[in-house]
């Protein structure tokens, strides 16, 4: 079965620099959910959106922004990266319309700031 | 707001020893509960899910759960681990909302002795 899929795995940028993480939810999902995770913590939801508006807003820096785009899949862009923004970022997707209230998770971006 | 609270941080066991993490959250309202484990270096996988009707839920690898509305718990448990479970693991929950977002706690490391 498909799966949540977010590119790239793996992104090293240097303080100040920005970056695009990219989230393609399960087809036929209508929401996508970002969290963050910090080493050693646990997962921090940042933003929401159910078929492509906000839902919900979290612990999102303002530097950070997000978008759902037609076919679903959503983007996390994150400007004047600092090195506290190292961690790794999980996209999950939902179908709302079933309320199974079950999220399905990617595999993460781990994203390094130097 | 809701909130969960993980009694253990760092559990040691040996393998085919028994096993118990302990989870309680806090809501005024009806709530929807998980167990997700993180392997080394992987992402967030469901073990099990709690949305009603009978309170022992049973998920995968042998772990099941019991939840206990008057106690505010979702205790974790395995009869018998084994040297692969050694993974963190991350109580959560949702409110009844078709969109909400998780809500995790801070996890339990656990570690398994071969």
């Amino acid at each position: 079965a498909a799966g949540v899929i977010q590119s790239p795995r793996h992104l090293i940028k240097e303080k100040r620099e920005t970056a695009t993480l990219k989230c393609y939810p399960i087809p036929r999902h209508d929401t996508v959910y970002w969290y963050q995770q910090g080493p050693g913590q646990d997962p921090q939801f940042l933003i929401s959106f159910y078929e492509k508006m906000q839902s919900d807003k979290g612990s999102i820096p303002d530097r950070f922004s997000a978008q759902q785009f037609s076919d679903y899949h959503s983007e996390l862009n994150m400007s004047s990266l600092e090195l506290g923004d190292s961690a790794l970022y999980f996209c999950a997707s939902s179908l709302v319309e079933e309320a199974r209230y079950e999220q399905y998770f990617g595999p993460g971006t781990r994203l390094t700031v130097t | 707001a809701q909130s969960v609270s993980q009694h253990n941080h760092h559990v040691i066991l040996s393998e085919a020893a028994s096993l118990e993490l302990g989870c309680n959250y806090s809501y005024g309202g009806t709530v929807n509960l998980f167990w997700y484990v993180q392997y080394p270096g992987q992402h967030l996988q469901l073990l099990l899910k709690y949305f009603s009707g009978d309170p022992l839920v049973k998920g995968i690898k042998g772990f099941e759960a019991e939840f206990i509305k008057s106690k505010f718990s979702f205790n974790l448990r395995k009869p018998s681990v084994q040297w692969s479970d050694t993974a963190e693991y991350f109580c959560a929950v949702t409110t009844l909302n078709r969109d909400d977002k998780i809500i995790f706690g801070k996890g339990t490391r656990l570690h398994i002795l071969p």
